[in-house]
């Protein structure tokens, strides 16, 4: 089953509020990714976790916290965003870099909105 | 340094014609993956192929086909046959195979409108 779900589909927030998108996958996975993607621009990587450690933080306001509780599951708290953070938020998953099937499987994204 | 290079911002085509959408890529690594995905309107990235440097077979799949040249660094996908469906933005991506680098180099993106 090549499938990664996110909740919400969308999400409005205001700026003081603390909301949390959400990202679940049962394809055995061992590396989760979060992008962030603006209309008519690629993905732009955010955090990626390899077993559950993060191992890439490209940098991201700590506003964005992420947190990978198991193998499975993948989150991202957001707390006093502004309005540009308003984005396409895409999860990701895919086996790790000594396997030789490393594409990474997306989600449908939460189209988040911050007011 | 990566680098991908997607020449065309859109594509507009009438139903049953081919399309092909270019990628032309830069990388000092010898040894790398390229991928295109599809993305529609829903949103969701869909993955569609993963071509090993070292592999230049090129690839068919329905109506879909692959050009890999390692000699001209490009990776071009053709849509035969295009149907409404195919509607979408496209990107074409690379990555490092030796590196533990799990970071996908996107290129900016081809949107295919494909008319009925």
């Amino acid at each position: 089953d090549t499938e990664v779900t996110q909740t919400p589909k969308h999400l409005v927030m205001g700026m003081t509020n603390k909301k949390s998108l959400k990202c679940e996958q049962h394809m055995g996975h061992r590396a989760m990714y979060w992008y962030k993607q603006k209309a008519k621009k690629p993905p732009e990587l955010m955090f990626v976790y390899s077993y559950e450690k993060l191992s890439i933080n490209e940098s991201v306001p700590s506003r964005f916290s992420p947190e990978c509780p198991n193998s499975s599951l993948l989150n991202l708290h957001l707390h006093a965003l502004q309005p540009e953070d308003s984005a396409l938020y895409l999860c990701a998953s895919s086996h790790v870099r000594d396997s030789l099937s490393t594409e990474q499987y997306f989600g449908p994204g939460t189209r988040l909105t911050v007011t | 340094a990566q680098k991908v290079t997607q020449a065309q911002t859109e594509i507009s085509v009438v139903e049953k014609e081919d399309v092909t959408l270019d990628c032309v890529y830069e990388t000092r690594d010898t040894t790398y993956y390229l991928f295109w995905y599809k993305q529609p309107p829903s949103g969701e990235l869909v993955f569609l192929i993963r071509r090993n440097s070292f592999d230049e077979q090129n690839e068919i799949s329905g109506r879909y086909s692959w050009n890999f040249q390692k000699s001209t660094s490009s990776f071009n996908f053709t849509i035969t046959a295009s149907q409404v469906v195919d509607s979408a933005v496209y990107f074409c991506a690379l990555s490092n195979l030796i590196s533990n680098d799990y970071k996908l180099s996107f290129g900016a993106g081809t949107t295919v409108t494909v008319r009925a």
